[in-house]
């Protein structure tokens, strides 16, 4: 069974801090990782896309990747009270009819003024 | 303004009732796909289609029918044999499914009455 997993949180910082958000995941042919924030009551809002080890910045926001290590990050700079959310790690393998998403059960962010 | 469109945003079903949620997108998106959320839950795969006229069921498919005879439709029906309808349900697409990211409508909230 292909897991996806995150601490569940919360995990509270304050504002303007480094907030560093955490995802293993099992399967090692997994290609495709996914960061999407999610509000209380709201959908899903992809945030940052990665597919090759290393980072990749986009505005505060830097994913990190580590296929070696099974294990995705993400890291929101000069954190604000709107990052307030839960964050959901997804992972894609492409591999056959399982080449579905995975989500990781998220974790919840607090960001404290 | 291209997007997923979801409704009703609510919906309320009776014992012993089938009701329809709906999900049409404009973006061209060739796959599409059906979510259920429940609470401090990761999002459980319901059924996906890669293409019109033809889709596949997900991790937690008993209890739930659909159709793909638009490209842009995608109608998620809850019958009456699944026992445990309520939760938050959400639809995505992406350009195909071997491409993501997927992107999301904002949902739908079914309750028991």
């Amino acid at each position: 069974q292909k897991e996806v997993e995150q601490n569940s949180g919360p995990l509270s910082v304050p504002e303007g801090a480094i907030a560093s958000l955490n995802c293993t995941y099992s399967d090692r042919g997994s290609q495709s990782f996914f960061w999407y924030r999610q509000y209380s009551g709201k959908s899903p809002e992809l945030i940052m896309s990665i597919y090759s080890n290393g980072d990749k910045e986009d505005g505060r926001f830097t994913a990190q990747l580590n296929k070696a290590s099974q294990y995705v990050s993400l890291l929101i700079r000069d954190s604000q009270p709107s990052d307030s959310a839960t964050y959901l790690c997804a992972v894609k393998n492409y591999g056959g009819s399982q080449g579905n998403l995975i989500f990781g059960k998220g974790t919840k962010l607090s960001v404290k003024p | 303004d291209g997007g997923i469109t979801q409704s009703p945003k609510y919906l309320f079903r009776k014992e012993g009732q089938n009701v329809t949620l709906s999900c049409e997108q404009n973006l061209n998106h060739d796959a599409m796909y059906w979510y259920r959320q429940d609470p401090g839950q990761g999002l459980r795969l319901i059924y996906y289609s890669q293409i019109v006229n033809d889709f596949q069921k997900g991790d937690i498919a008993e209890g739930y029918s659909v159709s793909r005879e638009k490209k842009e439709s995608f109608p998620l029906t809850v019958t009456s044999a699944q026992k445990n309808p309520t939760a938050f349900y959400l639809c995505a697409s992406s350009i195909d499914r071997a491409f993501q990211p997927q992107h999301f409508g904002d949902g739908t909230r079914l309750s028991i009455l």
